[in-house]
């Protein structure tokens, strides 16, 4: 059974990057079935697609969120990552990994992120 | 504002059954498959149905989607009060170069 487990700075000052890893367990990053992806829920709120990567590195992002957002993969650790800069107050949001069959299948944990100084 | 539209609430009485709406446009539902997700307190988003109307393993056939044109549908049958949560639908969308898009979620209480 895959698992996801989200991982990074909990408290990220604003104007600043945010950086999150997503460690895959359980099956393999480079599945050729798959992509893996990032969702965020600001409190209270619903679920918004951030963005999804391939094993060979192919990304394709929200476009409201495209000029400030980079996911990366590294298959020698079974491991994609997010980094999203100048972050504001309203990126404060629980961010979750996800795994993308077309659809997200299995989902880590999500952890908070609050944008603060 | 979503690109998919679901109503915010909706309530029912343990036993009854439920539908929750998701309306879309061409570029989205109309052309692609929907998904559910079944949210918790708490907890993170839980797979119901992929592919409009297919059940992963475990969920039980009281959870049933469906689709016409531009909307799909979720019914949820003989409620029960753990099916109290927020429930998204979710498609891609191809005006955003297959971007995934969600639903704003419906919160279900089961009174």
């Amino acid at each position: 059974q895959v698992q996801l487990q989200e991982s990074g700075p909990g408290l990220v000052k604003p104007s600043e990057t945010l950086s999150l890893t997503c460690t895959v367990s359980g099956g393999s990053i480079t599945n050729s079935r798959y992509y893996w992806g990032w969702i965020r829920q600001p409190p209270g709120k619903g679920l918004e697609w951030i963005g999804s990567i391939y094993y060979s590195g192919s990304t394709y992002y929200n476009p409201s969120l495209k000029s400030r957002v980079t996911i990366s993969v590294d298959t020698s650790k079974n491991q994609f990552s997010l980094k999203l800069t100048s972050v504001a107050a309203t990126d404060t949001a629980v961010y979750y990994c996800a795994r993308l069959t077309p659809t997200f299948d299995y989902w880590g944990q999500g952890t908070l992120v609050t944008v603060s100084s | 504002q979503s690109v998919l539209t679901q109503p915010p609430s909706l309530s029912a009485a343990p036993g009854q059954k439920v539908t929750i709406s998701c309306s879309g446009s061409t570029s989205n539902i109309g052309n692609n498959y929907v998904s559910w997700y079944q949210q918790l307190p708490g907890t993170a988003p839980k797979l119901l149905i992929y592919e409009t109307d297919r059940r992963p393993s475990g969920i039980p056939d009281r959870f049933s989607g469906s689709k016409s044109d531009t909307s799909a549908t979720l019914a949820i049958t003989g409620l029960q009060t753990g099916d109290e949560a927020d429930y998204y639908c979710a498609t891609w969308d191809t005006s955003l170069s297959a971007g995934r898009v969600f639903g704003g979620g419906t919160k279900l209480t089961v009174l």
